[in-house]
């Protein structure tokens, strides 16, 4: 079936950058989001990418998508602690409009 | 508008008792979603509503579970004879369309 995946943790010192890593298995999707869940709270939307475009930035937050080897990628510049939290990248996979959600990266952001 | 809205945060109920969480959406936004959260996990779909009607449901989404969005606005999801293992925050999200979800901050249930 449709699947998302994500390794579990990053750690990463403050101020340097960090890149979060997401591979998908559904081509089809028209676009892909990236949501950050901090310690018992909702998701929060970050940013999102169509399918028809390689790179999005904005601000500190860098998103590469390639489409060929279905991987999408979340570069936080200048990381602060602040940023610490759980990252989850996510997609309409296998043309349904429900968005699949994969297990999420633990970003520990060191001071 | 202040965002989605779920009720309440925390439910601690008894195995075998029936829990309802409600949701209150973004005013604007057509389309409603459930998903599930365990520990560790991503959130997992449950259902969505695109105005009253309930389009797509998971396998997840047993019979003693059914949710409701009466005239297209709030949304409930009611578990019956709740069980341990049905433990987990459960997340409302909405959307205008298939667009940017917005999610509340979650009901974390707790079966005792």
């Amino acid at each position: 079936g449709e699947d998302v995946e994500q390794s579990l943790f990053l750690s990463v010192r403050e101020g340097d950058s960090s890149v979060i890593n997401c591979t998908y298995t559904d081509s089809s999707s028209t676009y892909l989001y990236w949501y950050k869940q901090e310690p018992g709270a909702g998701l929060q939307l970050l940013t999102y990418i169509f399918s028809n475009m390689d790179m999005k930035q904005d601000q500190r937050l860098t998103v590469l998508l390639n489409k060929k080897d279905k991987h999408l990628s979340l570069r936080i510049a200048d990381t602060q602690t602040g940023d610490s939290a759980i990252y989850f990248c996510a997609g309409p996979l296998g043309g349904y409009q429900k968005v699949t959600f994969g297990t999420g990266t633990k970003l520990q952001v060191i001071p | 508008d202040t965002g989605v809205s779920q009720n309440p945060r925390h439910k601690i109920t008894k195995r075998g008792q029936n829990v309802t969480f409600r949701c209150d959406p973004i005013s604007e936004h057509n389309r409603l979603y459930w998903y599930r959260q365990t520990l560790g996990q991503g959130p997992e779909f449950l259902t969505y509503f695109q105005n009253e009607a309930q389009l797509e449901k998971s396998r997840l989404l047993s019979d003693r579970f059914s949710a409701e969005r009466p005239k297209g606005s709030f949304s409930t999801l009611e578990i019956q004879r709740t069980e341990q293992g049905d433990s987990a925050m459960y997340l409302c999200a909405s959307s205008l369309e298939q667009y940017g979800y917005t999610f509340g901050s979650g009901t974390r249930l707790t079966v005792v």
